[in-house]
């Protein structure tokens, strides 16, 4: 079957404009997280979705960023009033958790984010 | 709270030699442990698992790792490096009830012809 997908893969904007991006999990895939890769700071979480529950958002810089996760199924993740700081690559994962056991999860390919 | 440390962010090696890329980590419990890989503008793809199962985890693409609680270190190697393993390797940790994944900063691994 297909794996995760995002859009765009590239995305260029203006410091102080908000940007959208998007991920498709793999179908029948309960959690999904996000994560950003920068060079400075390495791979890190964002936030967790897990079915119908609160989602983890600990990860989550700042509240310049948001996460919404529709109908269990694809998510969006929202930066506002971009800032330089916020270029990076952000990635997608689903798995499918069940009674706690930590399977294994697939990542997208990434959207590549540059704020100018 | 978790960590992972990679020691290396640069490791080279010829073709045919072995690789070895460390990684040592801290958790309060036992840890479920992951090594990925990721190559030029792609995601990351998982090599192996370590689940409380057997110590040596075998992975794709003839990769392993040693669980070894007593060093906290989850190396990986593979006996002989191929042009293709030229990529960067991340050592992950997950654990606690908590499934998010907590990464190290990644080794780049050159595959010297």
């Amino acid at each position: 079957g297909a794996g995760v997908s995002q859009s765009p893969s590239n995305k260029v904007t203006e410091k102080g404009k908000d940007v959208e991006l998007r991920c498709d999990p793999i179908s029948g895939h309960t959690a999904l997280y996000w994560y950003r890769q920068s060079l400075g700071q390495g791979l890190e979480f964002l936030i967790y979705f897990q079915g119908n529950s609160a989602p983890d958002k600990s990860g989550l810089p700042s509240d310049r960023f948001s996460a919404e996760r529709t109908g269990g199924s694809v998510s969006t993740l929202t930066i506002q009033r971009t800032q330089q700081e916020d270029s990076a690559v952000y990635l997608c994962a689903s798995s499918q958790n069940i009674g706690g056991v930590q399977e294994t999860q697939y990542f997208g390919p990434g959207t590549r984010l540059l704020v100018l | 709270a978790q960590s992972v440390t990679q020691l290396g962010s640069h490791v080279s090696v010829s073709e045919g030699a072995l690789v070895l890329l460390r990684c040592n980590y801290s958790s309060s419990v036992p840890p479920y442990l992951f090594w990925y890989v990721q190559y030029p503008n792609q995601g990351l793809q998982l090599l192996l698992k370590y689940t409380s199962a057997a110590t040596l985890v075998k992975g794709i693409n003839g990769f392993e790792a040693e669980f070894k609680k007593s060093e906290t270190s989850f190396h990986l190697t593979k006996p002989s490096a191929h042009m293709s393993d030229a990529a960067e390797y991340f050592c992950a940790v997950s654990g606690a009830g908590s499934y998010q994944l907590t990464f190290g900063k990644g080794t780049k691994l050159s595959v010297i012809p």
